[in-house]
């Protein structure tokens, strides 16, 4: 059982380049979840899914997209990077049942340059 | 006022003291409390789990929630270097309709231990 896994770990994107960062989770979750994490500034929720097919905006949704086409996997997409996009980025997931508990990826640190 | 407020710190405290970290929240609608320690270039992980409120204790942790005074604490007991990180609180309502899928996270605490 992996949990939830992320790649890539590190990435180095140039001012207007795209990329895809990975999640996935084999816990059967029906919820998922995508955060930021800046110095000093805590989690910022980006975009959620409450499952296959249905996903919804988070706090701060601008110069990302998300799709979910299947319960295991969550990819979140960046269009046209840009310096402000330069955090660390956490996938999480939590059971739609019992508690309200979120489990967390390794994170993916990515610098815009 | 913001939903949940944390101090960030940083603290810094010798080995074996006790630790208290604290959040106060302004959603009287909470009800699920979390704590969740993060290492240094390391995911979140759960660390405490409580709901309403009351103590409850894990090995060297207590966690407190005094929902009239809309504050929740972590203690930390004969602390350890093992246990510098951040510590981030977070907490979740439940709707009407049984269900709620976000957390609210405070900023989190960086704790450093120090032999």
């Amino acid at each position: 059982n992996a949990g939830v896994t992320q790649t890539p770990k590190f990435r180095i994107l140039k001012i207007g380049q795209s990329m895809t960062l990975q999640c996935a989770q084999d816990m059967n979750h029906n919820y998922m979840y995508w955060y930021r994490q800046d110095p000093g500034m805590g989690l910022k929720l980006i975009y959620y899914s409450v499952g296959a097919g249905i996903t919804d905006k988070g706090e701060v949704p601008n110069g990302y997209n998300v799709s979910r086409s299947t319960t295991e996997d969550f990819p979140l997409r960046l269009e046209l990077a840009a310096p402000s996009q330069t955090s660390v980025y956490f996938c999480a997931s939590r059971s739609v049942q019992g508690r309200y508990e979120q489990y967390f990826g390794p994170g993916t640190r990515l610098t815009v340059t | 006022q913001k939903e949940v407020e944390q101090d960030p710190g940083p603290l810094s405290v010798p080995e074996g003291a006790i630790v208290s970290l604290n959040c106060t929240y302004s959603n009287s609608a909470f009800q699920y409390f979390m704590w969740y320690r993060q290492y240094s270039r390391k995911g979140p992980e759960l660390l405490m789990y409580t709901y309403s409120s009351g103590n409850k204790e894990d090995g060297r942790f207590t966690a407190q929630v005094d929902k009239s005074s809309k504050y929740i604490s972590l203690f930390i007991r004969d602390s350890q270097p093992s246990d510098s990180a951040t510590y981030l609180c977070a907490m979740s309502a439940v709707l009407s309709g049984g269900s709620n899928y976000k957390l609210t996270f405070g900023k989190g605490t960086l704790l450093t231990v120090n032999p």
